[in-house]
């Protein structure tokens, strides 16, 4: 089955510190897709990230970057620099043959 | 430009009706998915769509269904409304498994 965890319900990080949001997946596909989207508190589901499993180099997008260990089935989001706009609930998604989503992490960000 | 809306926004409705909630989407995307949201337990897969004709069932599908008679809607059908399916619901879609899923405002549906 396929199944998505993030065991962190909740995170804080001080504005310009580094956090990192961790997330692990089962699947017994070899081809899959994972994905790290934000909803901040108008509801609105915005994609962050992405990242191909056949790819062993770790995505990056500006200050949000991934590390992603394909053996250990793990896909941590890293945020720098963070800033008071990236308050918001983070979930991590796979897509095999379909999209799949974790129970999320709310960040907060303290001035 | 292109978009995926739900409609209504909010509803209220009583225990034992049937709903439907629309999803129409202007992306010309195969892929289409329903998901709730409840606190403590993310988005949930309720059922998705490859294309026209097909439906498949998520990891909670019961007391839902879908029916895809085109590209563009995907309706989600609450047989009889029950308070277990008070949630917040949205809808998505996709070009493909690898590609970005563009999702509706929501529809927060309250059984009463």
């Amino acid at each position: 089955a396929q199944t998505v965890t993030q065991s962190q319900p909740e995170m804080s990080v001080q504005e310009a510190e580094t956090v990192t949001l961790s997330c692990t997946y089962d699947t017994s596909e070899s081809d899959y897709y994972l994905f790290w989207y934000k909803q901040p508190p108008s509801r609105q589901m915005i994609l962050v990230i992405r990242q191909e499993a056949y790819k062993q180099q770790n995505a990056t997008e500006n200050r949000f970057s991934v590390n992603f260990q394909k053996a250990a089935k793990s896909f941590s989001l890293k945020i720098s620099d963070s800033q008071l706009g990236d308050a918001a609930m983070y979930f991590c998604a796979h897509n095999t043959d379909k999209l799949i989503f974790g129970t999320g992490t709310r960040l907060q960000v303290f001035p | 430009d292109a978009e995926i809306t739900q409609s209504p926004r909010h509803k209220i409705t009583e225990t034992g009706r049937q709903v439907t909630l629309a999803c129409h989407q202007t992306w010309n995307h195969n892929n289409m998915f329903w998901y709730r949201q409840d606190l403590g337990h993310g988005l949930r897969l309720i059922h998705y769509s490859y294309g026209v004709q097909d439906t498949n069932k998520g990891e909670v599908s019961d007391g839902y269904s879908v029916s895809r008679s085109n590209t563009e809607d995907l309706p989600l059908t609450l047989e009889s409304a029950a308070s277990s399916q008070t949630s917040v619901y949205f809808c998505a879609s996709s070009e493909a498994s690898w590609t970005e899923a563009f999702f509706g405002q929501g529809t927060r549906l309250t059984v009463v």
